[in-house]
């Protein structure tokens, strides 16, 4: 069965700490991961996807196939990145989201 | 246009109540679903259409009951709902079924079944 892990429901960091918010994930073949973001009172958004391996507003994510893992990370943590997180996953092929259950990230001045 | 839109924003109904929910999208995207997502949970994929046919039902109880008149156009029919369906239903849309292209979500309609 597909599941996604993120096991911290929280993450409470300083301003300029680095940041790095946790994704494994179980899936039998070979699956396409995401990063949604939802910021206060807007709607969820994608923020990255590992095979366009591109940096979104500084975030990025390595997809680690031996350890099943696909974290977020960000070197230096700003306060309009507080948010709720959510690691996602869908098969190559076709799309059908699973999500995980989400890190709410809090950056405080 | 660039955006998913849904209404009601929020909607309250009694269990014997027959509402419908809409999802309007015109980026000229193929694929739209619906998800419920509960509170402090993540979304949950309920219903997939693409080219205005259902190509993914997650088992849901058939007292949701989806429509897609057009490719621009997603509605959610409910009817004889109970207290636990309670929930925001989320609709989004894509450019189509690849798993390379970006979902865009609508804001929700929160619906409280009373």
């Amino acid at each position: 069965a597909q599941r996604v892990t993120q096991p911290e429901k929280l993450l409470s960091v300083f301003k300029g700490a680095p940041v790095e918010l946790k994704c494994n994930y179980s899936y039998s073949g070979s699956p396409e991961l995401f990063w949604y973001v939802q910021y206060s009172r807007q709607r969820l958004q994608l923020l990255l996807r590992h095979i366009s391996r591109e940096s979104i507003k500084g975030f990025t994510a390595d997809l680690n196939k031996g350890e099943t893992s696909f974290h977020l990370k960000k070197p230096f943590a700003q306060e309009e990145d507080s948010a709720m997180y959510y690691c996602a996953l869908t098969n190559t092929g076709f799309q059908k989201l699973v999500f995980g259950t989400g890190t709410r990230l809090l950056v405080s001045p | 246009d660039t955006e998913v839109t849904q209404t009601p924003k929020h909607l309250v109904m009694g269990m014997t109540n027959k509402k419908s929910l809409k999802c309007e999208q015109h980026m000229g995207h193929r694929a739209m679903y619906w998800y419920k997502q509960k509170a402090k949970k993540p979304p949950e994929l309920m219903f997939v259409y693409s080219y205005e046919k259902l190509s993914i039902n997650e088992s849901v109880p058939s007292r949701f009951s989806p429509e897609c008149p057009n490719s621009s156009l997603l509605n959610l029919h409910l009817h004889a709902l109970q207290p636990e369906d309670s929930a925001l239903y989320l609709c989004a849309s894509s450019q189509g079924l690849v798993a390379s292209y970006e979902q865009y979500f609508g804001p929700g309609t929160r619906l409280t079944v009373t």
